[in-house]
């Protein structure tokens, strides 16, 4: 079956670093996602990675191992605004999104 | 770029009303639009699967005459909820994919739907 597994909620401190881990089993494979939703708001689109290595976008970078079925997503220099849920997809053969829960992450000051 | 909107953001009606919600692409063609359903506190639970010129594909479960999709350009889908009632009252969010290239979603900002 297709499968997305990722924590369910993290805590982390203002200005430090987090990674919020996501292994997945998915009916093939076309990238991997990953989206960041606010509470009551639509998820907003963060990193997509097809191939191994790690992919930086600023203060956020998103690594991908397709061997091990796995990825994070490593935020830096935390921002209270950052408090949000982070929610990992595997994109499947048939180009359908497969959804993780989603990491509900807290950051304290 | 890839902005999609949604309208409207917010909508009250009675039981047993039918509400119309449009997800829009502004600035690319999307070929394939999703609606998605999701409860407070819970994940995105995909309802169907919206292509442009044809019919839409639904997830088990989601009843097609409940809620009709009709995606008639490539620029815009709507989702029609039928006889709304209590239980239906939910976050609906559309999304667009841009084909050309990355398949990334872009998500509408959701339409709040409340039936009472």
């Amino acid at each position: 079956g297709q499968n997305i597994d990722q924590p369910t909620e993290m805590t982390a401190t203002e200005g430090a670093i987090v990674q919020i881990n996501c292994t997945y089993q998915t009916s093939g494979f076309n990238g991997l996602f990953w989206y960041q939703q606010h509470a009551g708001e639509a998820p907003t689109f963060l990193s997509y990675n097809v191939l191994d290595g790690l992919e930086e976008k600023g203060r956020f970078s998103s690594f991908l191992s397709r061997s091990k079925g796995y990825s994070y997503l490593l935020l830096k220099e935390l921002q209270m605004k950052d408090s949000a849920s982070y929610l990992c997809a595997s994109m499947d053969s048939n180009y359908q999104l497969i959804w993780g829960a989603g990491t509900k992450l807290i950051i304290k000051p | 770029g890839a902005v999609v909107s949604q309208h409207p953001s917010r909508v009250i009606c009675k039981s047993g009303t039918s509400v119309k919600i449009e997800c829009r692409s502004l600035d690319f063609q999307a070929t394939t639009m999703f609606w998605y359903r999701q409860f407070p506190k819970q994940s995105l639970m995909l309802m169907a699967t919206s292509n442009e010129g044809s019919k839409a594909t639904y997830e088990q479960g989601v009843e097609k005459d409940k809620f009709l999709i009709n995606h008639a350009s490539l620029t815009l889908s709507t989702l029609t909820v039928t006889s709304a009632h209590p239980e239906d009252s939910s976050f609906y969010i559309c999304s667009a994919r841009d084909g050309g290239g990355v398949e990334t979603q872009y998500f509408g900002p959701g339409t709040r739907l409340l039936v009472l």
